[in-house]
């Protein structure tokens, strides 16, 4: 049973363009959340899918930023018109589900996207 | 609003002590806490997850307990190796709400050889 993926691992962009980040939950996984760490700082939380459906975006970015879970396909973290202030690891970590269960609520952590903004 | 400490930022020890990380959260309401140690430029490797119910966990040489009354948590580590070296991060995940992690900003470890 392969681990959460993300792709790429590694992304440079230039300041105005697109960066788009991928992340495969683990199989029988539907809920994924999207993470950030800046250089020198804590993971926190960006934002929480199910199939289709946005959960929770507290932590995103109020603009640029989107995120989405087709039912068919990996999640994508979209950041449009990406800033030197983007650059950070992005992790990406999905779990069973959220039932009472022991382990429901586990989250599996991907290797993570270092994007760079030159 | 849940808020996660971690004392001291960074430790620097000998080969072969035995140490002690600390997590404290600010809300009691958790669900779990789980510790994870990283790897400069790499991702996240879980070493113990603590349900809300449990007082703590073993695996090999490392130990996590949780007080959730006290809002603390402790990760002990046994006869610290220089493979040990790494960043040693909690989360909790609140009972309220979607589950996310909420983090510290972790404990940078050197364990010198």
């Amino acid at each position: 049973n392969a681990g959460v993926m993300q792709n790429p691992r590694h992304l440079v962009r230039r300041r105005g363009q697109e960066a788009r980040l991928r992340c495969s939950p683990m199989k029988g996984h539907s809920h994924v959340y999207w993470y950030r760490q800046l250089p020198e700082e804590g993971l926190k939380f960006m934002v929480y899918l199910q199939k289709e459906n946005i959960i929770d975006e507290s932590g995103m970015p109020k603009e640029r930023f989107s995120a989405e879970f087709p039912k068919e396909g990996p999640s994508i973290l979209r950041i449009q018109q990406v800033v030197r202030g983007d650059s950070a690891a992005y992790f990406c970590a999905s779990s069973p589900g959220t039932g009472g269960g022991k382990g429901d609520n586990e989250q599996f952590f991907g290797p993570g996207t270092r994007l760079t903004v030159l | 609003k849940q808020e996660v400490t971690q004392i001291p930022a960074a430790l620097s020890v000998p080969e072969g002590e035995n140490l002690v990380l600390n997590c404290s959260f600010t809300d009691s309401a958790i669900y779990n806490l789980q510790w994870f140690r990283q790897d400069p430029g790499k991702g996240l490797t879980s070493l113990l997850l603590i349900q809300s119910s449990q007082r703590e966990q073993t695996s090999g040489r490392l130990n996590a307990s949780l007080d959730k009354s006290s809002g603390r948590s402790t990760l002990y580590i046994a006869a610290s190796q220089p493979g040990d070296s790494a960043t040693y991060l909690c989360a909790v995940i609140t009972s309220s709400g979607t589950y996310k992690y909420i983090f510290g900003t972790g404990t940078r470890l050197k364990v010198l050889a």
